[in-house]
């Protein structure tokens, strides 16, 4: 398995709070990602990093910020949850370069908000 | 029209079947061609990665890949009931910081 810590794996709180979910990898890989799915949507990306303090949006990021301070963790916040962002998320990450590599996947953040 | 589509599942066989998983694209840019399996309650775990038109076989598992047609297959062959998951397609284009684009993935069940 990649090496790939999301935390907390669970997680249930109430709309309006702030809400951190965490992504530590010990494969050293430069990108990173967070995803949410849902039944009905699949996977959709929110944000990406390609390296320290590089980040970018995707598909769905409104409501989410994210930092990367250092290569091994990416940090995903919502500022005030609502309940349409319970959710499962995963973070993925990728060594992309000229070999194109895959992502993996680590095991989701179950989020709850009430 | 989306661009990859996914047969919605979800889909029982009896063990030992040759079950047949399918996703079309619109994007002719996509080059890259993935299929990932999900157990419940855990991630997505990568199965098979190709590049190219034809087909890549692994143990029970081959990939098909058509990009004349934008069409790709992912056959399992003397199922089993421990691959029954979620499988989702997956594809990307090959430019920098490109993304994955998934399918919604279908849910398979192996009956014993």
């Amino acid at each position: 398995d990649a090496g790939i810590t999301q935390s907390p794996r669970h997680k249930v709180t109430e709309t309006g709070t702030p809400v951190t979910l965490r992504c530590h990898q010990t494969e050293n890989h430069r990108y990173m990602y967070w995803y949410r799915q849902d039944p009905g949507h699949g996977l959709r990306l929110i944000h990406y990093s390609y390296g320290v303090k590089d980040t970018d949006k995707g598909e769905v990021s409104d409501g989410y910020s994210v930092s990367r301070s250092k290569t091994e963790d990416f940090l995903l916040t919502l500022e005030s949850a609502t309940s349409s962002q319970t959710s499962v998320y995963f973070c993925a990450i990728s060594d992309e370069g000229a070999s194109n590599q895959p992502q993996h996947f680590g095991d989701g953040t179950r989020l709850s908000i009430l | 029209q989306k661009e990859v589509e996914q047969d919605p599942g979800p889909l029982s066989v009896p063990e030992g079947a040759i079950v047949s998983l399918n996703c079309t694209y619109s994007n002719s840019a996509f080059q890259y061609f993935m299929w990932y399996r999900q157990y419940s309650r855990k991630g997505p775990e990568l199965l098979m990665y190709t590049y190219s038109s034809g087909n890549k076989e692994d143990g029970r598992f081959t990939a098909q890949v058509d990009k004349s047609s934008k069409y790709i297959s992912l056959f399992i062959r003397d199922s089993q009931p421990s691959d029954s998951a979620t499988y989702l397609c997956a594809m990307r284009n090959s430019g920098a910081n490109s993304k994955l684009t998934f399918g919604k993935g279908i849910t398979l069940s192996v009956r014993p």
